[in-house]
């Protein structure tokens, strides 16, 4: 059964608009939040991250949203820009389990459109 | 130039043959992990190693083995017995236990067998 999920298989937004991914993760005990943009045929990037103890984490274009008591976190981006058109990953983490294994959804494939 | 290398990027093999994909890392992390990508799959971990001479099996480690003699060298093998080794691997490194929780990836290896 799936840990972490990305029901949105594909997004597609227009430049300069907002783009708002969403995450949905089904253990409470999950305790770090992750980001990843990747690329085809290349390794995903790092984007953001958000611990437990916060519900908003901002970097640049980029925003990270936790909600704990939905178990739901969502990125967004603003504005969005043709560049960002890649594969989203979230990834979580139950850092007190001593593996720091991230566990990831499937992916959401956001095409900006010029 | 800090970061995470694999090669080949690309790799062909033979049915019934046993392959080894290389990661190495100049970034001092301690940890290091390998995932295989399938089409519209999310990332999923065959094996991690959190120390030197130490590695565990993650959730897809059956066909698969590791060695880990050095702390910025994380070799994997594709043996035979892999049902399904047609896969993009990739292998990522952190540094948890600085509180480095983000997985830093390489560049991936395709791997083709038929």
């Amino acid at each position: 059964d799936q840990q972490v999920k990305q029901n949105s298989p594909s997004l597609s937004v227009q430049e300069g608009r907002i783009s708002i991914l969403n995450c949905d993760y089904t253990n409470s005990m999950f305790d770090y939040f992750l980001w990843y943009k990747k690329y085809p045929a290349e390794g995903p990037t790092f984007l953001i991250s958000i611990s437990s103890i916060k519900d908003k984490n901002e970097d640049g274009r980029f925003t990270v949203f936790l909600n704990k008591s939905a178990k739901h976190l969502s990125l967004h981006i603003v504005p969005s820009q043709p560049g960002d058109s890649a594969v989203y990953f979230c990834a979580v983490l139950y850092s007190g389990a001593g593996s720091y294994q991230l566990t990831f959804g499937k992916g959401t494939k956001l095409s900006v459109i010029p | 130039d800090g970061g995470i290398t694999q090669s080949p990027k690309y790799l062909f093999r033979k049915e019934g043959q046993n392959v080894t994909l290389s990661c190495e890392q100049n970034l001092n992390h301690d940890a290091m992990y390998w995932y295989r990508q399938d089409p519209g799959q999310g990332l999923r971990l065959i094996y991690y190693s959190q120390i030197v001479n130490d590695f565990q099996k993650g959730d897809i480690a059956e066909g698969y083995s590791v060695s880990r003699e050095k702390k910025e060298s994380f070799p994997l093998t594709v043996t035979s017995a892999q049902k399904n080794p047609t896969a993009f691997y990739l292998c990522a490194s952190s540094s948890p236990g600085t509180g480095g929780y983000e997985q830093y990836f390489g560049p991936g290896t395709r791997l083709t067998v038929t």
